[in-house]
């Protein structure tokens, strides 16, 4: 079983909204990460995990917070973000940091 | 992470193997070549790696040349659920998970 799922599939958030994104995996995975993706561009690293540390954050607005509360779950908080943000933002996890990653289907984000 | 080089877009009759390729002539020794590919709007479907050796699984072959300075994934025949962008990462096993995604190639598998 490689399935990484993540919540919710769609969202719709205004400028002032605070919101979460989560990422869960039940493969005894021990790294972490969120990427973000915008249209018909590659997906970009934003934060990695691993032994729920952080360990690479690619120089990401403060607006996006990271956490991963154990090792089968991610969240990405969100506030005050832009308009720009808007994209799929993409989870993924591998048994160590150097691992093939499995991603999970992204959430389809739009700030107004 | 050693750059990569895809052609932007390729087609491929149904039924036919799909040749991709991927330029990455600044590889190190160390460093691991991933393909991926993402159907539209999913996320990206693992497909296959290797470091020197010709690799095949259930989905797919990787040929990498002697020097490792390029590698062509093999479908061996396409279907139209092939249609996708396929990615070709260089990644070191020791870089601490970062993966470096180029341009990508889409291909467009035709009836």
């Amino acid at each position: 079983d490689t399935e990484v799922t993540q919540t919710p599939k769609h969202l719709v958030m205004g400028m002032t909204n605070k919101k979460s994104l989560k990422c869960e995996q039940h493969m005894g995975h021990r790294a972490m990460y969120w990427y973000k993706q915008k249209a018909k561009k590659p997906p970009e690293l934003m934060f990695v995990y691993s032994y729920e540390k952080l360990s690479i954050n690619e120089s990401v607005p403060s607006r996006f917070s990271p956490e991963c509360p154990n090792s089968s779950l991610l969240n990405l908080h969100l506030h005050a973000l832009q308009p720009e943000d808007s994209a799929l933002y993409l989870c993924a996890s591998s048994r160590g940091g150097s691992d093939t990653q499995y991603f999970g289907p992204g959430t389809r984000l739009t700030v107004l | 992470d050693a750059k990569t080089t895809q052609p932007p877009s390729m087609d491929c009759a149904e039924g036919r193997a799909a040749n991709l390729p991927c330029n990455h002539s600044t590889i190190s020794g160390n460093e691991y070549v991933y393909w991926y590919r993402q159907i539209h709007s999913q996320g990206p479907q693992y497909i296959i790696h290797g470091l020197k050796n010709n690799e095949t699984n259930e989905m797919a072959s990787l040929i990498i040349t002697e020097d490792r300075k390029s590698s062509t994934l093999i479908l061996p025949h396409a279907t139209l659920r092939d249609t996708a962008v396929y990615y070709c990462i260089v990644r070191a096993y020791t870089n601490a998970g970062k993966s470096t995604f180029g341009d990508g190639t889409t291909l467009t598998v035709k009836p």
